[in-house]
């Protein structure tokens, strides 16, 4: 079966910019979704397809997903302690696949 | 706007079924999807599979297949996922979430509805 694989935390210093990686065989020839989750909420859509931003969600949120790696991305741009939360990539094979998730640390 | 709300938190005992409910508003029911998604305390994500109110179809995960029944409702905007022969590691939070088709992304997801499977 598809697997995802995601660091389980990154560290980033406020103000600066976050990666979070998502590696999957062939991740590039997949549609790459992102959701948020803070501690006892559901989770949030941050990114879809790739690298559309649903309209509630700052600009500061983006993704790439290249077609020449097995890596898809999520990028937080200048971090705030706010951003700290569980982020998980997710894509469709013979059915849905989510990574096991990563917690940036803002410093 | 779109939205999503589950029916309460419950406790069951292994092997009895539990139920749980997803009644949707601010949209036109048959015309997206709704996926169910569980979260085990502290774990990742696992998708369970989808019901298509329009047609009344179902896609399950493979490991699901057999304990699992989505349906859903259109006279009342209601999903439903029913497990069957509940374990303790079906302890978990159980989310509906819209999709706009089978394999599409997720949102808005509902509040979630506790399980929790003890003797």
């Amino acid at each position: 079966s598809y697997e995802l694989t995601q660091p389980l935390s990154v560290s980033v210093a406020l103000g600066q910019t976050a990666t979070i990686n998502c590696g999957g065989n062939n991740i590039g020839s997949k549609h790459v979704h992102w959701y948020q989750q803070k501690p006892g909420q559901a989770p949030v859509l941050v990114i879809y397809r790739d690298s559309s931003r649903p309209s509630e969600i700052p600009e500061r949120f983006s993704g790439s997903n290249s077609g020449n790696t097995d890596t898809a991305t999520l990028t937080i741009s200048t971090a705030q302690a706010g951003d700290e939360a569980e982020y998980y990539c997710q894509v469709w094979d013979s059915s849905s696949v989510f990574g096991g998730g990563t917690k940036p640390t803002v410093l | 706007q779109m939205q999503l709300v589950q029916s309460g938190a419950e406790v069951k005992k292994p092997g009895v079924s539990v139920k749980v409910s997803c009644k949707a508003s601010g949209y036109t029911f048959t015309d997206y999807y709704i996926h169910w998604v569980r979260q085990a305390p502290g774990q990742g994500l696992e998708w369970m599979g989808w019901v298509n109110p329009n047609s009344g179809g179902t896609s399950y995960a493979q490991k699901f297949q057999g304990r699992v029944t989505m349906t859903s409702d259109t006279s009342i905007s209601t999903a439903y996922m029913e497990l069957s022969s509940l374990r303790f590691d079906d302890t978990a939070m159980y989310y509906c979430v819209v999709g706009v088709d089978g394999t599409a992304w997720f949102d808005p997801w509902g509040q979630g509805t506790l399980i929790t499977v003890s003797s």
